[in-house]
């Protein structure tokens, strides 16, 4: 079993659109969480880190779940700049592991 | 200043070639990582290096060999390698080994011929 699993997607949606990530970790003694993005034959850029009470940047909400040990993220009014592959990550020390990955595809 | 920055871009090198792949950040961060990613999949740890030190090597065959020459710069050096090393390298840099984030340099695309 993989240590942090997300649906690989694609997540196919139009303008506008509300769209939710999911992802659930293993390891308990994981310490922190993020979401990355990824966009194609480019580096992970940070998106926002994940905290238990939740947190907004923008149209962008993410959520963690320490007793289910799973994290989400909510993307509202969604726009055709937001497609690319959204990484879930969980940190333990000096080490981030990465989800595979979620593609989401916005079109018109 | 929060970027990382790495050379070259692009590297296409024979089996039998040396080269090295160069990551620096003035962010101030003390630590420094190494991620290998191939297509379609994440990033996978290489190396972490904490206050110039190595700290982890997850097991990276000894054709990588990294070197932190201070708390700025971070080298991997290349030898004979195989065309299944044909990647993405991305380096990276965080405050402090534990809960920080870390931030991505734009990665060296190596080809193996």
């Amino acid at each position: 079993r993989k240590e942090v699993e997300q649906d690989p997607g694609p997540f196919n949606v139009p303008e506008g659109a509300t769209v939710a990530f999911n992802c659930t970790y293993s390891n308990s003694a994981s310490q922190s969480f993020f979401w990355y993005r990824q966009d194609c034959r480019k580096e992970p850029k940070l998106l926002m880190s994940v905290y238990s009470s939740g947190n907004e940047d923008g149209r962008f909400t993410a959520q963690l779940n320490r007793a289910s040990q799973y994290i989400s993220l909510l993307i509202r009014d969604s726009k055709l700049s937001d497609s690319a592959t959204y990484l879930c990550v969980s940190r333990n020390t000096d080490k981030l592991i990465f989800g595979t990955g979620t593609r989401l595809q916005v079109f018109p | 200043d929060t970027e990382v920055t790495q050379t070259p871009k692009h590297l296409v090198m024979g089996m039998t070639n040396k080269k090295s792949l160069k990551c620096e950040q003035h962010m101030g961060h003390r630590a420094m990582y190494w991620y290998k990613q191939k297509a379609k999949k994440p990033p996978e740890l290489m190396f972490v290096y904490s206050y110039e030190k190595l700290s982890i090597n997850e097991s990276v065959p000894s054709r990588f060999s990294p070197e932190c020459p201070n708390s700025s710069l971070l080298n991997l050096h290349l030898h004979a390698l195989q065309p299944e090393d044909s990647a993405l390298y991305l380096c990276a840099s965080s405050q402090g080994t534990s809960n920080n984030e870390q931030f991505f340099g734009p990665g060296t695309r190596l080809t193996v011929l």
